[in-house]
């Protein structure tokens, strides 16, 4: 799907566990997002990334760590998985103010991580 | 901080009959995108429209359409001649640069179900 990959797909683990989850783009897409999917929340932004080295929290960032060595790759790690972190986490990527055309400024999904944490 | 309110939680249609989904966002930006996305049962997530802020004109694409106001803060999309593959969660999303740097905002969604 538009060069972006997630992995691992599923994913259970146990309380305490470090996880991580890993978004590859061969978009070279300035912009990466990591979203969690909850019933009644729609998609929240955990954290987000504008360039190598450059990250920024979102709304729902508490236990969630994330790091961007290369362009093409994004991490999200929860350093001590709990109950509450269990969900479907989604990869996006963007090119925001490359113009007008019609993929510019679009929101572009990986297929989704479902995490269980027992 | 920018919001975006979806305050329907489910919908339903007949099929080839036409619906209305309500979205409002609030933001003290000027300059943005609005989008909505199709979420099927198999969890990918599909944008349906784009719209820009600077334009007036409302987006359409096949089937969807837009209703966008600006002053109001309304962004609702039209969905006409409703099929079955159009069951599905919509999110309505809010793009724009806040100190700087672009996120996204996303809506609860509402669950449209179409009825054969």
């Amino acid at each position: 799907d538009a060069g972006i990959t997630q992995s691992p797909r599923h994913k259970v683990t146990e309380t305490g566990t470090p996880v991580t989850l890993r978004c590859h783009q061969t978009e070279n897409h300035r912009y990466m997002y990591w979203y969690r999917q909850d019933p009644g929340h729609g998609l929240r932004l955990i954290h987000y990334s504008y360039g190598v080295k450059d990250t920024d929290k979102g709304e729902v960032s508490d236990g969630y760590s994330v790091s961007r060595s290369k362009t093409e790759d994004f991490l999200l790690t929860l350093e001590s998985a709990t109950s509450s972190q269990t969900s479907v986490y989604f990869c996006a990527i963007s090119a925001p103010g490359t113009g007008t055309t019609s993929g510019a400024n679009v929101l572009t999904f990986g297929a989704g991580s479902r995490l269980t944490v027992l | 901080a920018q919001t975006v309110t979806q305050s329907q939680p489910e919908m339903s249609v007949q099929e080839a009959e036409t619906v209305t989904l309500s979205c409002t966002y609030d933001t003290s930006e000027n300059n943005y995108y609005l989008f909505w996305y199709k979420q099927p049962p198999s969890r990918q997530m599909i944008l349906v429209i784009r719209q820009e802020a600077y334009k007036q004109q409302n987006a359409t694409e096949n089937r969807f359409s837009v209703n966008f106001q600006k002053a109001a803060k309304s962004f609702s999309l039209k969905i006409s001649d409703s099929q079955l593959g159009d069951t599905a969660m919509y999110f309505c999303a809010f793009g724009g640069a806040t100190s700087g740097t672009y996120k996204y905002i996303f809506g609860t969604g509402t669950r449209l179900k179409v009825l054969a």
